[in-house]
Parts: C-alpha cells; sequence; structure tokens
C-alpha cells in the first residue's frame, strides 16, 4: 500500500528497556520526521532527516536516536525508556503541493513504558 | 519565532450548527498556515492550507478558513456540523527557518476537539 506504515502501533515496555519504532514511506520523499503528540503539548519535533544517512535533531530530541540508511526507512530508537517517553509518536513525509510542502502522517505509534 | 494558538481545548456544537474553530499565530516570515484533522487513534490528515495567495480557503468536508494578517488569525469554520465532523483539530504555521521548516516542518497548536450533539 502506498503511503507511510508505522509499527508497532501499540508497544508496551518497561523503564530502562531499549524500544524502536519503525517507519516506511513509499513515495521516496527526502524529507521525514517524528513527532511525539502529548496531551496539551500538541506535537512536538523529535527528530528529521533531510535524505538517507543525513539527520539532525527537533525541539525534544533527548533521549532518542534515529538513523536513515535508505531513503524510505526512517526508524526511531528509545535507547533507554523512560515513563516520560510514555506518548503517541508520528512520523511524517513532506511533498511539495501547490506551492507549498504539505506533511503526510502515519497513523502513529502507541507507546507505554512501565 | 513561530507559535499558535488555538483558542479553546474542547467546542461542542450542536448537529446542523455552524462550527467555528479559532486559531492565532506568530510568525516571524510570511506564515504558510495549515488545518489538520486527527480522528481517533488515527494519523494527522489535511485539511486545508493557506501559501499567500487567496486569503480564503476552501478544504475538504465542507470546511474552510480566512487568513486575516491584520488580526494574525486563521480561523476554521464549517456552516453545519455534521455527526462526522467530531475529532481533533489543529492548527499549524511553517516552522520558519527552524528544525527543516522550508522542507515542511510545522509549529502546531495545542488542538481543539470538537465535538457534535445529535
Amino acid at each position: 500500500d502506498a503511503g507511510i506504515t508505522q509499527s508497532p502501533r501499540y508497544k508496551i515496555t518497561e523503564t530502562g528497556r531499549q524500544v524502536t519504532l519503525m517507519c516506511h514511506q513509499t513515495w521516496s520523499h527526502s524529507y521525514m520526521f517524528w513527532y511525539r503528540q502529548d496531551l496539551g503539548h500538541g506535537l512536538r519535533l523529535i527528530y528529521y532527516s533531510a535524505a538517507a544517512d543525513i539527520t539532525d535533531k527537533g525541539e525534544v530530541p533527548d533521549g532518542y536516536v534515529v538513523s536513515r540508511s535508505k531513503t524510505e526507512n526512517f526508524p526511531l530508537t528509545l535507547e533507554s525508556a523512560t515513563r516520560s517517553q510514555t506518548s503517541v509518536y508520528f512520523c511524517a513525509s513532506s511533498a511539495r503541493i501547490s506551492g507549498a510542502n504539505v506533511l503526510t502522517f502515519g497513523a502513529g505509534s502507541r507507546l507505554t513504558v512501565l | 519565532a513561530q507559535s499558535v494558538t488555538q483558542l479553546g481545548s474542547h467546542v461542542s456544537v450542536s448537529e446542523g450548527a455552524l462550527v467555528l474553530l479559532r486559531c492565532n499565530y506568530s510568525s516571524s516570515v510570511p506564515p504558510y498556515l495549515f488545518w489538520y484533522v486527527q480522528y481517533p487513534n488515527q494519523g494527522l490528515q489535511l485539511l486545508l492550507k493557506y501559501t499567500s495567495a487567496a486569503t480564503l480557503v476552501k478544504g475538504i468536508n465542507g470546511f474552510e478558513a480566512e487568513f486575516k494578517k491584520s488580526e494574525t488569525s486563521f480561523h476554521l469554520t464549517k456552516p453545519s456540523a455534521h455527526m462526522s465532523d467530531a475529532a481533533e483539530y489543529f492548527c499549524a504555521v511553517s516552522a520558519g527557518m527552524n528544525y527543516g521548516g522550508s522542507q515542511g516542518n510545522l509549529i502546531f497548536g495545542k488542538g481543539t476537539k470538537l465535538s457534535v450533539k445529535p
């Protein structure tokens, strides 16, 4: 299916464990983004990537690691999960549509850290 | 710096009534503005966007928004609410030169949850 696919959709883990959230897009868009959504905060940018092997920090990068060895994949890793990382995580890619770069989002990954 | 303020975290309307969701923005550069909708357990979907062309922007599902520079506002309206409009709505502004803003990164408001009563 065309679009952005995130996996897993739901994950429960324990404090201190490593967790990787996967993101795959079928459009070959250059730019990809990871956001977290928390009640009362809206969406905040964690990391973004301009192309394969080019990544950069966003607004709230602490505790997260990303990689992008292929254009279509942009995994997000929590190296040692903490309760404050309980959140819903959204991956997005951007494309030029009618004069503006527009974000298209995946369905999200809901992570609970116990 | 770019920021977005959505007035009212919850809005409730009756079916058939006018929907008005308020958004004010701050931007150090001419803004691109967006409204997204999020249904339960789903990602965000683009409703409409403003890119400095017409100030009145029409989107999907009968929604529209008007860009008012003097008021720094971009309120979302729909003349007649439908039960299927119940969702959370996010206003967003392009992030300028920060964090990939020129390539799509947005600064989001905190969201407004719309309830529609039968």
